[in-house]
């Protein structure tokens, strides 16, 4: 069982703006920075987020990342059909003294 | 452009010994933790633990016990073996190259091998 909480699916429809919550603790999300990552079906993850809210380069500006306390989240605005996949959170846990994922949130283009 | 592929047994019958080994090509070896992380079938990601250039290793405590992870800085791979495997070791396991920014504790994946199937079953 994960030490960071998502909400399993999240939708929207083209166009619109979906935001996923990763929900932690003072060990991870509140003294680490969180990473989002990507995993479209079939394939291997894709970095989208670090640093909180930095983008790689490449990744279109609709994916932005936030964090408050010991919670972070993932907005999606404009939403388009090649968004629909897994997201994932990740952080480091000062407690475990390991790298954590979130539970996952599949996302959902209607 | 970094690439990573891996490589090892995709069968295994229980109380075996998991071994996959990631190979990489272009990029520096060096600066940056090589890490392996497991997805079991329709799951979410499990990391595994890491080995940074110099040898020096950290594992996710759930596995420590069972996990070796090891580096060839020459041949610019690293290595993972995994003891007593059960079916609860079923997944598509990856390996990725992290980087640790200024500042935090979190590695960043930023490259990801394709991924290998190992599947446990007597």
């Amino acid at each position: 069982q994960s030490v960071l909480t998502q909400p399993p699916s999240a939708s929207g429809t083209p166009g619109q703006r979906v935001t996923i919550s990763c929900s932690g603790s003072s060990s991870n999300i509140g003294s680490n920075t969180v990473t989002w990552y990507q995993q479209l079906p079939g394939t291997a993850p894709k970095l989208l987020i670090y640093n909180d809210n930095q983008r790689p380069s490449g990744v279109p500006d609709r994916f932005s990342g936030s964090k408050s306390g010991t919670s972070a989240s993932l907005a999606i605005s404009g939403l388009q059909s090649e968004d629909e996949a897994d997201y994932y959170c990740a952080v480091w846990d000062d407690s475990l003294n390991g790298q954590v994922f979130g539970t996952g949130t599949k996302v959902t283009v209607l | 452009q970094v690439q990573l592929q891996l490589w090892g047994a995709g069968l295994l019958k229980p109380s075996e010994t998991l071994s996959l080994t990631c190979g990489v090509f272009g990029g520096s070896f060096r600066g940056y933790y090589w890490s392996w992380i497991r997805q079991p079938p329709g799951k979410g990601l499990e990391w595994i633990g890491e080995i940074y250039h110099t040898g020096s290793t950290t594992y996710n405590p759930s596995l420590k016990s069972r996990v070796t992870i090891s580096v060839d800085t020459s041949k610019k791979q690293f290595s993972l073996k995994l003891s007593s495997v059960t079916a609860a070791d079923t997944a598509l396991y990856y390996c990725a190259r992290g980087f640790l920014p200024a500042g935090t504790w979190t590695k960043h994946f930023d490259y990801w091998g394709q991924g290998s199937l190992v599947t446990v079953s007597s």
